[in-house]
């Protein structure tokens, strides 16, 4: 079945340096729709970044990522790690056959000065 | 902004008692989405809808039964709670893939502590 896999759970870096947080993904459809949401400390998740179009850079408030359908991997990256940056990070999955979705364990961010 | 509301926030129950979470959309969406947050699980899908009347199992429906009386309304129940169900519940809403709403728009959700 769908699934999505975060190697790291948890990652912690100093302020100023490159964020990467790892996804990578396994369906047999071939109109996957990948996601990345972020959810702070007492508050809802929300939708960082969204794609559906192969080899396509997508960014969103200093974070940006690519879907590979050749690798099957979705990372998120950013240039410089803030402090505000800390959160936990999930990578999804979904596909218009069922149109349910399929979340990583998650990837927790601390950023520290 | 899509608005998604839950209720209760928090909810203390005992072991065997039946626990109703409600959730309710303003948005007109038609999917709605009930997931549990664990530590080391991270977000994982309970039931899910297409809309008003149904209702689908997602990942982990053991001991959870869901409600969709209406497009606004998603409930999720749990006839006979157990402490291995104390947990975060999380309601979403979305509409179809490709579309404009395809994003998931998260509520609040509720902590569940269940004795």
């Amino acid at each position: 079945g769908d699934s999505v896999t975060q190697k790291e759970g948890l990652v912690t870096l100093t302020e100023g340096l490159p964020v990467m947080l790892n996804c990578t993904y396994q369906t047999i459809y071939s109109n996957a729709f990948l996601f990345w949401y972020v959810h702070y400390l007492n508050e809802s998740p929300r939708l960082l970044l969204k794609s559906s179009t192969d080899n396509k850079r997508t960014e969103h408030q200093g974070f940006h990522a690519t879907l590979h359908k050749s690798s099957s991997s979705f990372h998120l990256q950013k240039s410089s790690a803030q402090l505000s940056d800390s959160a936990l990070y999930y990578c999804a999955l979904a596909n218009t056959g069922y149109q349910n979705f399929y979340f990583g364990k998650g990837t927790s961010l601390t950023v520290i000065p | 902004e899509a608005a998604v509301t839950q209720s209760p926030r928090n909810k203390v129950a005992v072991t065997g008692g039946k626990v109703t979470l409600s959730c309710n959309q303003t948005n007109n969406h038609n999917n709605m989405y009930w997931y549990r947050q664990d530590t080391g699980h991270g977000l994982r899908l309970i039931h899910y809808s297409y809309g008003a009347g149904s209702t689908e199992k997602g990942d982990i429906p053991d001991g959870y039964k869901a409600s969709r009386p209406s497009q606004e309304n998603f409930s999720l129940i749990l006839e006979l709670a157990t402490p291995s169900q104390t947990s975060v519940y999380f309601c979403a809403s979305g509409d179809r893939l490709g579309g404009s709403q395809d994003t998931q728009y998260f509520g609040p959700g509720t902590r569940l502590l269940v004795l």
